[in-house]
């Protein structure tokens, strides 16, 4: 069985860091592209960024570029969203999701993390 | 970047209704659109992909349809199961964008 799980939120004060986990398990995580999606409270679906399955390719939105690093290690069967200077607006549930080999779409998401910015 | 609009932006409708969600791409994006449901508190769940494929597990009463920049989603018989919050994604480029969402709610 396909399983995504989030771990590493929590309150962090504004300008603090966060380092935020996927733990992929039922598939081969080195074949696959993997995101990083938020939603805000109460609000829509914001894609945040990219990787390839290498991690050779990597993307971000503009409003978390110079502010969030994505990465993976591939033997751990690990993703990660490493978030720095972090402000009030990236208050929000982040969820990783696989990108569909066949589809191309997030065919798998974990339950999210909640990330809370305030002092 | 390319900007999805959806309409509604909330639907009101009853158990058997035929109910219809429109995305509008700000370009072409082909046929690379996605739907999903979502429920509160959820993980939001892939229906269509392709714009007109339906995800393995999913019920036939939702459909699909389009390309280029006008796409459809359609529930042919809304139960109860479906009240939800609905948006369409697209994946033309590697930086996805979702529209706003519709929710359909219990009329």
């Amino acid at each position: 069985e396909v399983q995504l799980v989030e771990s590493g939120g929590g309150l962090v004060q504004p300008g603090g860091s966060l380092r935020l986990s996927c733990a992929a398990s039922g598939f081969t995580f080195s074949s696959y592209e993997m995101n990083w999606v938020r939603q805000a409270p109460g609000k829509g679906l914001e894609w945040v960024s990219y990787i390839s399955s290498s991690g050779s390719t990597i993307y971000y939105a503009d409003s978390v570029k110079g502010r969030f690093t994505i990465s993976r290690d591939n033997a751990k069967n690990s993703l990660y969203l490493q978030m720095n200077s972090l402000r009030a607006e990236d208050t929000a549930v982040y969820y990783c999701a696989r990108v569909s080999v066949s589809a191309g779409g997030g065919d798998y998401w974990g339950q999210g993390t909640l990330v809370t910015v305030s002092s | 970047d390319i900007q999805m609009t959806q309409s509604p932006s909330t639907l009101s409708a009853s158990v058997g209704d035929r109910v219809t969600i429109t995305c509008r791409a700000s370009q072409s994006i082909s046929s690379w659109l996605a739907w999903y449901q979502q429920k509160p508190g959820k993980a939001p769940k892939l229906l269509i992909y392709k714009a007109s494929s339906l995800e393995s597990g999913v019920p036939s009463r939702f459909s699909g349809s389009g390309s280029g920049t006008e796409f459809t989603l359609t529930i042919s018989s809304l139960q109860p199961d479906d009240f939800a919050t609905y948006y369409c994604q697209q994946y033309n480029s590697y930086l996805w964008t979702f529209g706003q969402g519709t929710k359909v709610e219990i009329k």
